[in-house]
């Protein structure tokens, strides 16, 4: 079984700080995904990776940086938060040549 | 514009009907398309493919429609398990990149 794992369940952060999202797959998955999910608004992809050391801008990359040192982890990094990055952070992973994308439990982001 | 559209719903519905959901997507260079499942409070989770010749599993039937743009599933005698969001997914042919629909969010009463 697929298992992708997150740091925490629920975070809750005041704006200006720098906030750490991490994201572990067990399956050496080559692909790796941030999105965040807001009501109405649907998944929204943040970044992407398919190698290590390799990251790529999703459609809303503004205000995250990405890590991917290790193929198993992929981290998100909020420079600065701020209010407006209050949001579900949902991680996944997939096969280099596969569409399926397995999700981790997500973590609930609350920015004061 | 949305590059996947769908109705939000609530479509609720009682135990053993047929619902139809439907999708509507823009980026005609969009190859395959995906019907993913999400309960409340949890994660997404793939629930069947959609092929140009549609597709069935057990009481899931999925269909594609390249000339409009179109996506629907239905799903057929309603369990209260089904219960959940269905969201609507399309790719460009790159496997690592999926678009998504907002949802479409069903309730099968009993």
């Amino acid at each position: 079984d697929v298992k992708v794992t997150q740091s925490s369940r629920y975070l809750v952060k005041r704006t200006g700080e720098k906030v750490f999202l991490e994201c572990v797959q067990d399956m050496d998955h080559e692909n790796m995904f941030w999105y965040r999910q807001d009501p109405g608004l649907g998944l929204r992809l943040i970044y992407f990776s398919y190698d290590v050391k390799m990251k790529e801008k999703g459609d809303i990359p503004e205000g995250y940086s990405v890590s991917r040192e290790k193929k198993e982890r992929f981290s998100l990094i909020l420079e600065s938060a701020s209010t407006n990055q209050t949001s579900m952070y949902l991680c996944a992973s997939s096969l280099i040549s596969v569409h399926e994308q397995f999700f981790g439990p997500g973590t609930r982001l609350t920015v004061l | 514009r949305k590059e996947v559209e769908q109705d939000p719903g609530p479509f609720n519905v009682p135990e053993g009907a047929t619902v139809a959901f439907n999708c509507t997507y823009s980026n005609s260079a969009s190859q395959s398309f995906f019907w993913y499942r999400q309960d409340c409070r949890k994660e997404p989770k793939l629930l069947m493919s959609v092929y140009s010749s549609g597709n069935e599993d057990g009481r899931f039937t999925a269909q594609l429609n390249r000339a409009s743009q179109y996506i629907s599933l239905l799903i057929r005698d309603s369990k209260l398990s089904d219960s959940a969001t269905y969201l609507c997914v399309s790719s460009t042919g790159s496997a690592r990149q999926l678009t998504f629909g907002s949802g479409t969010q069903l309730t099968v009463l009993p």
